[in-house]
């Protein structure tokens, strides 16, 4: 079964620091992995999909890197805005039920002026 | 990619009665929809995977008498929340899956039971 974690589950910086977040499932057989972005009370924004043939993909300031064989994933957020608060999932699909995603529990973040 | 609308946004209803949550993709047409669930500080669970024209698939845990789904269209799908209790409250979300098999929600409806 996919299990996916991510750290760390809470994360504050001053702004125009570069963010750093991890993404770790244990299931490396996957077609893709995507990050999205919530903000409170809010549904989730896709922010990038990575198709297992990729390394990485850029969309801006974010780039998400993938590496299937360590089970990991990683989304960079370069020069960090008060605007980038917020909770940011990644989801993995199940290995054991095609179709469905395993998200992470997210990480918060708070970028502070 | 998809552009996908839940309505209502919120709902507050009393122990024991029904409340439906429709979700709409506006511009795709999708024959699969997802239902998912998250209580304060969680991340999202799974609940059910909505087909179009035919009966939806629940997760393990999921009691399909409560939580009614249909399916009617491509556009449209709808959960209804069957003789609810305050147990039931949380923020329901749904997605559909697009052509590249990339995700999309909905901006979720948050169910209050009093």
């Amino acid at each position: 079964k996919q299990e996916v974690t991510q750290i760390p589950a809470a994360l504050s910086v001053p702004e125009g620091e570069n963010l750093v977040l991890n993404c770790s499932f244990t299931d490396s057989a996957i077609y893709n992995l995507q990050w999205f972005r919530q903000d409170p009370g809010k549904g989730l924004t896709s922010l990038l999909l990575i198709q297992s043939s990729q390394r990485e993909q850029t969309s801006g300031r974010l780039n998400a890197s993938l590496d299937k064989s360590s089970g990991r994933s990683t989304l960079y957020i370069a020069a960090s805005q008060p605007g980038d608060s917020a909770t940011y999932l990644c989801a993995a699909p199940s290995t054991d039920s095609w179709g469905k995603l395993q998200f992470g529990a997210g990480t918060q973040v708070v970028v502070t002026p | 990619g998809a552009v996908v609308s839940q309505h209502p946004s919120r709902v507050i209803c009393k122990s024991g009665t029904s409340v439906k949550i429709e979700c709409r993709s506006l511009d795709f047409q999708a024959t699969t929809m997802f239902w998912y669930r998250q209580f304060p500080k969680q991340s999202l669970m799974l609940m059910a995977t909505s087909n179009e024209g035919s009966k939806a698939t629940y997760e393990q845990g999921v009691e399909k008498d409560k939580f009614l789904i249909n399916h009617a269209s491509l556009t449209l799908s709808t959960l209804t929340v069957t003789s609810a209790h305050p147990e039931d409250s949380s923020f329901y979300i749904c997605s559909v899956r697009g052509s590249t098999g990339e995700l999309f929600f909905g901006e979720g409806s948050r169910l209050t039971v009093l």
